[in-house]
């Protein structure tokens, strides 16, 4: 089965300085790789994806991704955090187990906090 | 485009009674997914349906069920109420050949 991981249960930085939320895959085959943010009791708002092509993926609210295969990562970034990007952030990955069926599996989820 | 919409935003129940949820997606999208979201197990897959048709389920037990109309919109059931079930309650829809998933804003089931 497909899965992602994120390995840090909190991420804090300073507004303006760069943000990075880790996340790491293992699939088989082609992975089919999103990021979602969650702001309190709202549901989850999509940001990005990777399918194929370019290994940086712009997003929504100047987010950006960057695909690693090697590595099997799939990190968000932000060049410049501001402190309305404190939120939960989720990666996730397309379950395929039939072509047509959608089911996302979704890692444990990154609390954000950007510090004015 | 009106979004995804998920009635009630907000319920409390008690252990062994029954509820029912409803999800509106977004208009032209045909498959409709449900998760459940809790502080200890995260972000779990429910069920996913097209076409009136249920194409997926998660390691839930019988008592989660869904159905989807004719109009695509949802419900999900839950019988026999747990104290565990406490969660907030996902809606997504997907387009038809699109890969991303948009969400309701979820309905908050309290089971007391």
């Amino acid at each position: 089965a497909q899965s992602v991981a994120q390995p840090e249960d909190q991420v804090n930085v300073a507004e303006g300085n760069p943000l990075t939320v880790k996340c790491t895959y293992s699939v088989s085959g082609n992975p089919y790789l999103f990021w979602y943010v969650q702001y309190p009791n709202r549901g989850l708002q999509f940001l990005l994806k990777y399918i194929t092509g370019d290994n940086l993926v712009k997003g929504s609210y100047g987010f950006e991704a960057e695909f690693n295969k090697s590595q099997t990562s799939f990190h968000l970034k932000k060049p410049s955090a501001l402190v309305s990007d404190s939120a939960l952030y989720f990666c996730a990955v397309r379950d395929l187990p039939r072509p047509n069926d959608y089911k996302l599996s979704f890692g444990a989820g990154t609390t954000v906090t950007v510090r004015a | 485009k009106a979004g995804v919409t998920q009635t009630p935003r907000y319920l409390i129940k008690t252990r062994g009674q029954q509820v029912t949820l409803s999800c509106s997606p977004i208009s032209g999208h045909r498959s409709v997914s449900w998760y459940q979201q809790t502080p200890g197990q995260g972000l779990q897959f429910l069920f996913e349906y097209f076409s009136e048709t249920q194409r997926n389920k998660g390691n839930f037990p019988g008592r989660f069920s869904g159905r989807q109309f004719s109009n695509s919109r949802s419900e999900m059931n839950v019988s026999t109420l747990e104290l565990g079930d406490s969660a907030l309650y996902l809606c997504a829809s997907t387009g038809q050949g699109a890969n991303e998933q948009f969400f309701g804003p979820g309905t908050r089931l309290t089971v007391l």
